[in-house]
């Protein structure tokens, strides 16, 4: 059973571009959170998402960010004209149901970097 | 509302001796904790979690901590420390929401 993927590993954008992180839940998983990690810094919640339905982005910056998971495919973190704040690691995580009681599996993560 | 605030920024010890990282959690109910670790450039796994059952939990690699309810902490210990313990650890509660409430992170070192 593979673990939560993401992909791509590293990512390298030039202010103003574009940012498209992809994240492939554990078989069977259909929450997903996504986390940013920014240097020296613990990690930080940002989006909760079911299959087709935002949960919870109360952690989501307000503008350039936005996040799904649909039905089919992936869940995606996009980030419009980025800034060299936006530098940073962002994981994923899955979980099978939205209960306390399951921890979370995490992705290896994608660092972008903003030049 | 849930928090942990780990109390250590960084830790050191030498090979062979023991660790202890300690985090202190805020909850208005009965919390979901855990930790996880993060070896440099790598994800984050899972060493052991509490979720309000026996209060000495044990996980991964040696590793334990203990619920204490009277002094809200969930302190991570390890009796003897290994060269490949090396790594960034984070205490983790359980939000309301389902997400996860990181702790700022304890770099552990361990000296030959």
């Amino acid at each position: 059973n593979a673990g939560v993927m993401q992909n791509p590993r590293h990512l390298v954008r030039r202010r103003g571009q574009e940012a498209r992180l992809r994240c492939s839940p554990m078989k069977g998983h259909s929450h997903v959170y996504w986390y940013r990690q920014l240097p020296e810094e613990g990690l930080k919640f940002m989006v909760y998402l079911q299959k087709e339905n935002i949960i919870d982005e109360s952690g989501m910056p307000k503008e350039r960010f936005s996040a799904e998971f649909p039905k089919e495919g992936p869940s995606i973190l996009r980030i419009q004209q980025v800034v060299r704040g936006d530098s940073a690691a962002y994981f994923c995580a899955s979980s099978p149901t939205g209960s306390g009681i399951y921890e979370q599996y995490f992705g290896p993560g994608t660092r972008l970097t903003v030049t | 509302a849930q928090s942990v605030t780990q109390l250590d920024s960084h830790v050191s010890v030498s090979e062979g001796t023991p660790v202890l990282l300690r985090c202190n959690y805020s909850s208005s109910y009965s919390p979901s904790l855990f930790w996880y670790v993060q070896h440099p450039n790598k994800g984050l796994q899972l060493l052991l979690k509490y979720t309000s059952a026996a209060t000495l939990v044990k996980g991964i690699n040696g590793f334990e901590a203990e619920f204490k309810k009277s002094e809200t902490s969930f302190h991570l210990t390890k009796p003897s420390a290994h060269m490949s313990d090396a790594a960034e650890y984070f205490c983790v509660v359980r939000g309301g929401n389902n997400d996860m409430r990181f702790g700022a992170g304890t770099r552990l070192t361990v000296k030959p």
